[in-house]
């Protein structure tokens, strides 16, 4: 079964660092491959997604990430961090199966602080 | 705009009660989602319906009940049966093809009392 992680619950960079979040996924196919985002008390707002092709996919808001299939990785990153961006995220993946079609699963997610 | 809209945003049961959680979305998405949110456990899928008049219980469907009458609507009850209800509950639509792209509402925030 597909399956998602994200190793990182929290993490806190200063505004203007470097940003990496993480994610590992369990799936047999071509995944399909998402990054959301989550303010609190709202919904969650779609960052950018992997279907196919070029495996760096540029996003909004400044994100990227980059699918890496032989370490199973869709890692988000941004290179400077505005303190807006504190919010939690999320990735996950799409299900293809007939029966289960255009399912997502989800990570647990990681919830990011920025120190001004 | 087209978007997803769920009703109420906060919501206050007592123990005992079923309550019922509006889901309206004018996207024209034949799928949509039912996701129950608690602290550190990410989203865990509740219901989900590909087409009208049709739905499949999810990982958590115990306790919920849905109907899908309309494409339009969604709506999510959640029964005395629930043992612990208090959660954020967020619906989602999309357009139920391979990719699977969500569509999220705001959220409506359940706390029972």
């Amino acid at each position: 079964a597909q399956s998602v992680t994200q190793p990182d619950i929290h993490i806190t960079v200063s505004e203007g660092a470097s940003l990496e979040l993480r994610c590992n996924y369990s799936y047999g196919a071509t995944p399909y491959l998402f990054w959301y985002v989550q303010s609190p008390g709202q919904g969650l707002q779609l960052l950018l997604k992997y279907f196919s092709g070029d495996t760096l996919v540029q996003g909004i808001k400044g994100f990227e990430a980059e699918f890496k299939r032989s370490q199973s990785s869709f890692n988000l990153r941004k290179p400077s961090v505005h303190w807006s961006d504190a919010a939690e995220y999320f990735c996950a993946v799409g299900d293809d199966r007939g029966s289960t079609l255009g399912r997502l699963y989800f990570g647990r997610g990681t919830q990011l602080t920025v120190w001004p | 705009d087209g978007g997803i809209t769920q009703s109420p945003k906060y919501l206050f049961r007592k123990e005992g009660q079923n309550v019922t959680l509006s889901c309206e979305q004018n996207l024209n998405h034949d799928a949509m989602y039912w996701y129950r949110q608690d602290p550190g456990q990410g989203l865990r899928l509740i219901y989900y319906s590909q087409i009208v008049n049709d739905f499949q219980k999810g990982d958590i469907a115990e306790g919920y009940s849905v109907s899908r009458e309309k494409k339009e609507s969604f709506p999510l009850t959640v029964t005395s049966a629930q043992k612990n209800p208090t959660a954020f509950y967020l619906c989602a639509s999309s357009k139920g093809d391979l990719t699977g792209e969500l569509f999220f509402g705001e959220g409506s925030r359940l706390t029972v009392l």
